[in-house]
């Protein structure tokens, strides 16, 4: 079956540090990739998503790319912000169908 | 645009007390799920619909009851509420079957405890 794994948090790091949030994946065929956000005491947010091998998905300055060699897919971002305090789920769609499969979810913390 | 709506976002229930958790969207999306956060354990599929008339199960169905009569609605029905259920509840939607990757919109969740 499909699954996701994603490194364990917490996150901890200061204002400007490079953020990198490892996600890999298992599935049959060609799934898309997806990262939501969940701010404290809300639903997720889609972040970015990519299609296809070597798309590259953006978005608030935070980027993946689809590495379908290495079946990754992980989140950077050059400068996190106090902002950026979140929990992060990796997850991907099936090439079949419609459902996604989420990851455990990294939760980031971001200090002044 | 009100996209998903969930009610309520709160609610505390004792053991064997039953509940309905609404869900409603206004996007005309034809695919609805139903998700339960856990510490450690990321969302885990609950149940989902394809459509009007049409539901199946997802990862962890057992306690858990959906019906689908409208392309708007998509409730989620506890018949006897264990401690177990204890969690955040999340409803998402999107397009049709085959659109996935456009991603999902999720409502705010519901936050229920059974004590």
């Amino acid at each position: 079956g499909n699954s996701v794994t994603q490194m364990e948090g917490p996150v901890t790091l200061s204002e400007e540090a490079f953020l990198t949030i490892n996600c890999t994946y298992t599935a049959t065929g060609y799934p898309s990739l997806f990262w939501y956000v969940q701010y404290p005491g809300e639903g997720l947010q889609l972040l970015l998503k990519a299609t296809k091998a070597d798309d590259k998905g953006s978005n608030k300055g935070f980027e993946a790319t689809y590495r379908k060699e290495t079946t990754s897919f992980h989140l950077e971002k050059g400068s996190v912000q106090v902002s950026d305090s979140a929990v992060y789920f990796c997850a991907l769609s099936a090439s079949a169908g419609n459902m996604l499969t989420f990851g455990g979810g990294t939760r980031l913390m971001v200090k002044p | 645009n009100a996209g998903v709506t969930q009610t309520p976002k709160f609610q505390v229930l004792k053991t064997g007390q039953s509940m309905t958790l609404q869900c409603a969207q206004d996007m005309n999306h034809e695919y609805m799920s139903w998700y339960r956060q856990d510490p450690g354990m990321g969302l885990r599929l609950i149940h989902y619909s394809v459509g009007a008339g049409i539901t199946d199960q997802g990862e962890v169905p057992n306690g858990y009851n959906v019906s689908r009569s409208t392309t708007e609605d998509f409730p989620l029905r506890l018949l006897s509420a264990a401690p177990s259920q204890t969690s955040v509840y999340f409803c998402a939607s999107s397009y049709s079957m085959g659109q996935g990757a456009r991603g999902y919109t999720f409502g705010s969740g519901t936050r229920l405890t059974v004590v």
